[in-house]
């Protein structure tokens, strides 16, 4: 049962580099979410997919943008990364009937030099 | 807009003393209500959800949730802390019919045994 699955678990990026973080579940979830947490400030909503097709801006879209390869992934990219992209980043999926919890990945640990 | 209020940054508590994790918040419509747990270095686990009917909910550890609708409160309580217990917890809302899942900014948790 691996549920939700990121990689990498950790990157060092130069800013101005750009990467790729992967994202996939096996629960057959329709809803996927990318967030980012920073100190004091929780949780905040990157983007979304609310089904396979579709993607939405979250609070904090700006620098990023994602792909819904198939139901299965979902991923981020930031194409030019900024020292204020540094942050811990979690995927996480849900059912999508907008009543269940969401199962989140490990993380991805991310630092911008 | 939806927002999620958690107004103590820790909360210490000793061993085997009731604990208590506030959270208010602000959502359009109905709220579906939900508390996750961040352990160190770990990604977000599902505690509880509050979608409808009894205002008490019970969850995963012997942790249980209060919906309060004229506070608009949703605070997390449990009988008996456990050193096993301390960790990250964070309050969630969704509007009904919604995808978006807001969070809190999070309460640490401090058992001491």
């Amino acid at each position: 049962n691996a549920g939700v699955t990121q990689t990498p678990k950790f990157q060092v990026l130069k800013t101005g580099q750009s990467m790729t973080l992967q994202c996939a579940q096996d629960m057959n979830h329709n809803s996927m979410y990318w967030y980012r947490q920073d100190p004091g400030m929780g949780l905040r909503l990157i983007y979304y997919s609310a089904s396979e097709g579709t993607t939405d801006k979250g609070e904090v879209p700006n620098g990023y943008n994602v792909s819904r390869l198939n139901k299965r992934e979902f991923s981020l990219r930031l194409e030019s990364a900024a020292p204020s992209q540094t942050s811990v980043y979690f995927c996480a999926s849900e059912t999508g009937t907008a009543r269940g919890g969401y199962t989140f990945g490990s993380g991805t640990r991310l630092t911008v030099v | 807009a939806q927002s999620v209020a958690q107004p103590e940054d820790q909360v210490n508590v000793a061993e085997g003393n009731p604990l208590t994790v506030k959270c208010t918040y602000s959502v359009s419509g109905n709220p579906y209500l939900f508390w996750y747990v961040q352990y160190p270095n770990r990604g977000l686990q599902f505690l509880l959800k509050y979608i409808t009917g009894d205002n008490l909910v019970k969850g995963s550890y012997g942790f249980e949730a209060e919906f309060n609708k004229s506070q608009t409160s949703f605070h997390l309580k449990k009988p008996s802390a456990l050193v096993s217990d301390s960790a990250l917890y964070f309050c969630a809302v969704k509007n009904t019919g919604g995808f978006k899942t807001i969070f809190g900014a999070g309460t640490r948790l401090f058992v001491k045994a």
